[in-house]
């Protein structure tokens, strides 16, 4: 199985700071992964697919890039409404795994 | 504007039986594959059984391989899931989504989730 490796587990920052999650994948994935957000109580929601491509709708203050194993996902300026935790998915091959989550919080 | 839907949750016993329904709307459903995904209680997403569109593939996790089938019904826009033999660590809200992208595990709508419960 193909683990995922997402760090840190939580961080908290100001509005309008750079935040960055990375996802680490335990074999080559080439780009097939996918971000995530979820807020409490909600279902998740696409952000990022095929590593870096934008999913319709969502703000350009996310991105995501890497390919192979190493994985960044990043909020250019962080809002209120980011608040959330966001999980990164591998599609390489079964079973499909998540990363262990980020929580992001407003400091 | 696409729909997912989930019921069938509850409260049950362990090694007892439960069958979530998941009604599509908004989208052609017979063009797309299907998965079930869980979250258990303060925990995080795990990829739980897809089901491509017109059934001929079919894939499961191995905590689930054996007591859960995945099903669909694409002229009722319907996903279904029947899952036997519950545990306790099966306790989990269980999500719908609807596979986009090339892939099809692209997850780009998810219902709200059914939660299940396994307890004695």
């Amino acid at each position: 199985d193909t683990q995922m490796t997402q760090s840190p587990s939580s961080l908290s920052a100001s509005v309008g700071d750079r935040v960055t999650i990375t996802c680490q994948a335990s074999q080559d994935i080439s780009n097939y992964l996918n971000w995530y957000q979820q807020k409490p109580g909600r279902a998740p929601k696409l952000l990022i697919y095929d590593a870096s491509n934008l999913q319709t709708g969502v703000p350009s203050r996310f991105s995501g890039s890497g390919s192979g194993t190493d994985f960044a996902f990043t909020i250019s300026s962080l809002q209120p409404e980011d608040t959330a935790t966001y999980y990164c998915q591998h599609f390489a091959n079964l079973p499909l795994t998540f990363g262990g989550g980020t929580k992001v919080e407003i400091k | 504007e696409v729909q997912l839907v989930e019921s069938g949750g509850g409260l049950v016993k362990p090694g007892g039986s439960l069958r979530l329904s998941c009604v599509a709307s908004g989208f052609t459903f017979s063009s797309y594959s299907m998965s079930w995904v869980r979250q258990a209680p303060g925990k995080g997403l795990e990829w739980v059984s897809s089901i491509s569109s017109t059934s001929g593939h079919i894939y499961y996790a191995d905590s689930v391989k054996g007591r859960f089938t995945i099903s669909r019904d694409n002229a009722r826009d319907s996903l279904y899931l029947q899952m036997n033999s519950l545990r306790a660590e099966d306790t989990a809200v269980y999500y719908c989504a609807r596979g986009g992208g090339y892939s099809g595990y692209e997850y780009d709508y998810w219902g709200p989730g059914t939660l299940v419960s396994v307890s004695s």
